[in-house]
């Protein structure tokens, strides 16, 4: 059976700092993997997106990135955080075409101080 | 492009009352559907989908759901709230050939003793 991982669950790092999320897959092949934010009361934003190895779609421009150096790995990073990076961070991922929907991991609670 | 509307942000119904959480999307051409919930701090778990077929969807956790092609709605029900079902819940929608799911706002569910 498929399986996603994402961690750390929850991370505290101060503004400046450097950020590195990752996200795996097992079970599967290929997968679609997505990157979401969950902000207080701003419902789910799609940050980052990809279909393939080293294939990103960024949905917004903002102070993060994404890399996909393995087929079932997906990382989110930024250089410098800032304190409106603060959110739940969610990683999923999604069988091409979408049909049975997203998997979603357990997420990560970033806090900027 | 395609959008969801969620009807209430919040919603309050008395345990063992009917639960409706209203779901309006916009799409093109023939949707897929999805009702996903989320409990505190933890990621979001697909309650139940319609890709085709029969319009009247059946999920976990005594969820159900109609699509109604004729209103553009995809409401999501249960005869008999119990307080285990106070969460989060998101209705969302994607198109056939599409590589990424478009999520409504969310309805919290409060569920009174």
């Amino acid at each position: 059976s498929q399986t996603i991982h994402q961690w750390p669950a929850t991370l505290v790092q101060p503004v400046g700092s450097p950020l590195s999320l990752e996200c795996t897959v097992e079970g599967t092949s290929n997968p679609n993997l997505y990157w979401y934010r969950q902000a207080a009361g701003r419902g789910l934003q799609l940050l980052f997106y990809s279909v393939g190895i080293g294939q990103i779609s960024s949905e917004v421009p903002q102070n993060l990135s994404a890399s996909r150096p393995q087929d079932r790995q997906f990382i989110l990073s930024s250089k410098k955080l800032l304190l409106s990076d603060s959110g739940f961070y969610l990683c999923a991922w999604a069988t091409a075409g979408l049909l049975s929907g997203y998997t979603f991991g357990s997420g990560t609670r970033l806090t900027v101080v | 492009a395609q959008s969801v509307t969620q009807l209430g942000s919040h919603v309050s119904v008395s345990e063992g009352a009917l639960v409706l959480l209203r779901c309006n999307y916009s799409s093109s051409v023939p949707p897929y559907l999805f009702w996903y919930v989320q409990y505190p701090n933890q990621g979001l778990q697909l309650l139940l989908k319609y890709t085709t077929g029969a319009t009247l969807v059946k999920g976990i956790n005594g969820f159900e759901a109609e699509f109604k092609k004729s209103e553009t709605s995809f409401h999501l029900t249960k005869p008999s709230a119990h307080m285990s079902d106070a969460a989060e819940y998101f209705c969302a929608v994607s198109e056939i050939g599409d590589d990424k799911i478009i999520f409504g706002k969310g309805t919290r569910l409060h569920i009174l003793p």
